[in-house]
């Protein structure tokens, strides 16, 4: 049972526009949410997190936003680079994060010049 | 963060041979964790290695297969054993931290492992 769920396996966009990328899960213990991104041949890198107390982390270019009650997040990159192409993951965990994580299956993103 | 240096990169493996993969942190951590991502899915998690104690295993992951080591606070090796094709996989170590004021999680860059 895949408890977080990412389910557009890729997604393509202009250089300059915004990059929606969506993360629903289903088990209402998660409490803390991360999104990675991965090039190829590398490890994951931490991207950005929010906890279940707010609805909303900005950093720079990208944003998450959290709605509970629709057990769904996504991660807001404005304006996307060629450099942010990349599979992005999603991921949940309990107990503030401080357990281990759950993943989605990731979307790749493409960013076109 | 933690800086992660997982060896080996890559290997092409034998059926029924096993594989080590090392994994060395640049400082300190109590809990390191193994996760594997199989072609086309999410990261899953092996098992939680603690120091001093026996690695944690998740559902469907068995010691045997997977024997862990954990000698001090910035080492940890996987093996896996007896390796089939089914074993073909990125495995990557990953330690808990501290990334934008809250918990995040450094990986390694991943062992891309293929058996034939």
């Amino acid at each position: 049972d895949q408890q977080v769920k990412q389910n557009s396996p890729s997604l393509s966009v202009q250089e300059g526009r915004i990059s929606i990328l969506n993360c629903d899960y289903t088990n209402s213990m998660f409490d803390y949410f991360l999104w990675y991104k991965k090039y190829p041949a590398e490890g994951p890198t931490f991207l950005i997190s929010i906890s279940s107390i707010k609805d909303k982390n900005e950093d720079g270019r990208f944003t998450v936003f959290l709605n509970k009650s629709a057990k769904h997040l996504s991660l807001h990159i404005v304006p996307s680079q060629p450099g942010d192409s990349a599979v992005y993951f999603c991921a949940a965990s309990v107990q503030g994060g401080s357990e281990k994580l759950v993943f989605g299956k990731g979307t790749k993103l493409t960013v076109n010049p | 963060s933690a800086v992660i240096s997982q060896k080996p990169s890559r290997d092409i493996c034998q059926r029924g041979t096993s594989l080590t993969i090392q994994c060395q942190v640049d400082s300190q951590v109590t809990m390191m964790f193994w996760y594997r991502q199989q072609p086309g899915q999410s990261l899953t998690l092996i098992a939680t290695a603690n120091q001093g104690s026996e690695a944690t295993y998740e559902s469907g992951f068995v010691i045997d297969k997977f024997p862990i080591s954990r000698p001090n606070l910035t080492f940890s090796t996987l093996t896996v054993s007896n390796m089939s094709p089914e074993d073909s996989s990125i495995y990557l170590c990953s330690v808990l931290g501290r990334e934008g004021g809250g918990y995040g999680y450094t990986f390694g860059s991943g062992t891309r492992l293929t058996v034939v």
